[in-house]
Order: structure tokens, then sequence, then C-alpha cells
């Protein structure tokens, strides 16, 4: 456990229904985010959040929705979606998010969450 | 051509060897970082540096910021080394912003 939990590990869903992924971090980090992996491709930043603030919304599709109700939890409402979302999930928290400051920005990774769209 | 390149895409090597992965970024940076991903998928931190060079254990980071380049190195390679190795940028103005390369799949053999 990397203090970063990642739930559910694994998630298959039809295109019409609505689910939800969800982490935790118990490290006092004041950051966290969402990044996408898809097959063969590098990591994509989806989403960041900093004092529960989005700072960071990198053209992400509607039908994924971030909700940050305090800075130890981040959700990713997942509505609709499409085969080609198909891809492991990770959430990732720091101790900061803003400009570059050593130490502040390394990232701890969850375990992810591998969904699967049919 | 992405802004972040890695090389090679996959290593082979035999226990014990000593290996070199590569790093080469196109643009401004305020640091970059090393990350290890298992089977499973899990990620683990494993450097960020902006200069000069860091070492935990058999694994030594480097960079030059003037070449734009980065290496990780392993000593003394262990199977338990096999895992795909991810070179990561932070963008100059924001630190949380990190571009990502595809990624190196070491496979160590004993």
């Amino acid at each position: 456990e990397t203090g970063v939990t990642q739930t559910p590990r694994h998630l298959v869903m039809g295109m019409t229904n609505k689910k939800s992924l969800k982490c935790e971090q118990h490290l006092g980090h004041n950051a966290m985010y969402w990044y996408k992996q898809s097959a063969k491709k590098p990591l994509e930043l989806m989403f960041v959040y900093n004092f529960k603030e989005q700072t960071e919304n990198n053209s992400v599709p509607s039908r994924f929705s971030p909700e940050c109700p305090n800075s130890s939890h981040l959700f990713l409402h997942l509505h609709t979606l499409q085969p080609e979302d198909s891809a492991l999930y990770l959430c990732a928290s720091s101790q900061g998010a803003g400009r570059y400051k050593s130490g502040a920005n390394v990232l701890t990774f969850g375990a992810g969450s591998r969904l699967t769209v049919l | 051509k992405n802004e972040v390149e890695q090389s090679p895409q996959n290593l082979t090597a035999q226990e014990g060897e000593f290996i070199t992965i590569n790093c080469s970024y196109s643009v401004g940076i305020s640091a970059l970082h090393w990350l290890q991903q298992h089977p499973g998928g899990g990620i683990v931190s494993l450097f960020m540096l902006s200069s000069g060079k860091k070492k935990h254990g058999r694994l030594i980071a480097t960079i030059n910021i003037q070449e734009k380049h980065s290496s990780l190195h392993i000593t003394a390679s262990h199977p338990r080394d096999s895992a795909v190795y991810i070179c990561a940028v932070s963008d100059e103005t924001s630190g949380s912003r990190l571009t990502f390369g595809e990624g190196t799949q070491l496979t160590v053999n004993p």
C-alpha cells in the first residue's frame, strides 16, 4: 500500500451505465490527480485538485466528472462512456500542486482502477 | 514527435548486468521524474531531480539540463527490477503538469 487507495480495482460497465471511481489518501497531501493510461500510450493528466479546488482540466470530455469533497478524497464519476475509454485510471496525490518546489510535487500513486467499457 | 522520448522501448538483460535507460525532452522543465510501474499497474516514484545526480540503493539518476537529457542506471540488476520505467517532466510554470514518456519495458532474466 502506498498511502493512496483506489476502488474498485476492476470495473466493467456498459455504455449506458453510471459508475464512480474512488480515491482516498491519508498522507496529509493537499493535491490530488486523475491520470489515464491507455494501452501503448503515455500517461495522460486528466484533472488536478489543489486544496479541493480544480486547477487543471486537460480537455477531458464531460462524460468524466470529477468531485473532490475534501483534500483526502477524490472521485471520478463516469456516465455514457465509450469503449475507447477503457483504460487504467490512476489517482495520485502530492504535498502541493503549484509552481515547482523541491519535494512538494513528488507524486504518490494509487494502484489504479482498470476500467473496461463494453 | 513526443516532448519526452525514452530509449530503448524494450530492454532485456541478464541478472547482474548494468542497465541504462535514457530520456530526452524538448521543453523547458522545472524537474524530471523517474517512475517505476510493475505489472498490475501500480506506479512508484523513484526520483525527482532538477540537476546533477541522485542515488538510492542500486538506482542512480542523472540529468544534464543543457543537453535536456537524463539517464536512469541500475547496477547489479535483479529479476525483481523487471518493470516499466517511465520518465516524466514537470512544466516550468506548474509543478503539477507532468508530461510522460512512453516507458521502457525492462526484463531481467535470472
